[in-house]
């Protein structure tokens, strides 16, 4: 019963590098989403996907690119980090708009 | 602008008791709204659903209410144990397409001996 699974679970960048964070989920779900996590702030969505093969901006996603090749798995790219991208990244994945999301464990990114 | 509050925004109980978490929300158009538990480290974790016709929805020790008049909502946690130590959050979704939730900062429970 893995759920959603996040790699990796830490991560240390220096300003301008490159990563990707993955995500994989097995329970066949359609819509998938990446938010971050602030202290003081409610959770943001970066993107989303409705399926595989497409992706959609959500209320953050500058600096940020997304990917969906396969059905179970969901990729966000950091081009060039930023400081103001040290955040926790939360995978989710839901059955439906109106479903019940489940969520990764996250990522816990600083950037220096 | 669509906003979800909560309060309090931190509590401290004693176990075996019970507390009420509120939330109050300017979202619009409603579809749905949502609490969610969130353990420190951990993703959050589902607790209840409700659309605008169900107005209390329970899960275990976790009852939830929702008032869509007044735009409020509460979540009851009764015969509080440790392990309830964590964030609550309260989510409100949006009708339409496109994916439309709004998240609450959480209101942070911690449960004592």
């Amino acid at each position: 019963n893995a759920g959603v699974t996040q790699t990796p679970k830490f991560r240390v960048l220096k300003t301008g590098q490159s990563m990707t964070l993955l995500c994989a989920q097995d329970m066949n779900h359609e819509y998938m989403y990446w938010y971050r996590q602030d202290p003081g702030m409610g959770l943001r969505l970066i993107h989303y996907s409705v399926g595989e093969g497409t992706t959609a901006k959500g209320e953050v996603p500058d600096g940020y690119n997304v990917s969906r090749l396969k059905k179970q798995n969901f990729l966000l790219g950091l081009e060039s980090a930023a400081p103001s991208q040290t955040s926790v990244y939360f995978c989710a994945s839901s059955y439906s708009w109106t479903g019940g999301y489940t969520f990764g464990s996250g990522t816990r990114l600083t950037v220096v | 602008k669509n906003q979800v509050e909560q309060s309090p925004q931190s509590l401290i109980i004693l176990e075996g008791k019970n507390c009420t978490l509120q939330c109050n929300y300017t979202v619009s158009p409603f579809s749905n709204l949502r609490w969610y538990k969130q353990d420190t480290g951990r993703g959050p974790v589902s607790l209840t659903i409700m659309t605008f016709s169900e107005n209390t929805k329970s899960n275990g020790r976790y009852t939830a209410t929702l008032d869509a008049d007044t735009k409020q909502s509460s979540l009851h946690i009764t015969a509080s144990q440790l392990s309830d130590s964590a964030s609550y959050i309260c989510v409100v979704g949006l009708t339409g397409g496109g994916n439309k939730l709004t998240f609450g900062t959480g209101t942070q429970l911690k449960v004592e001996l």
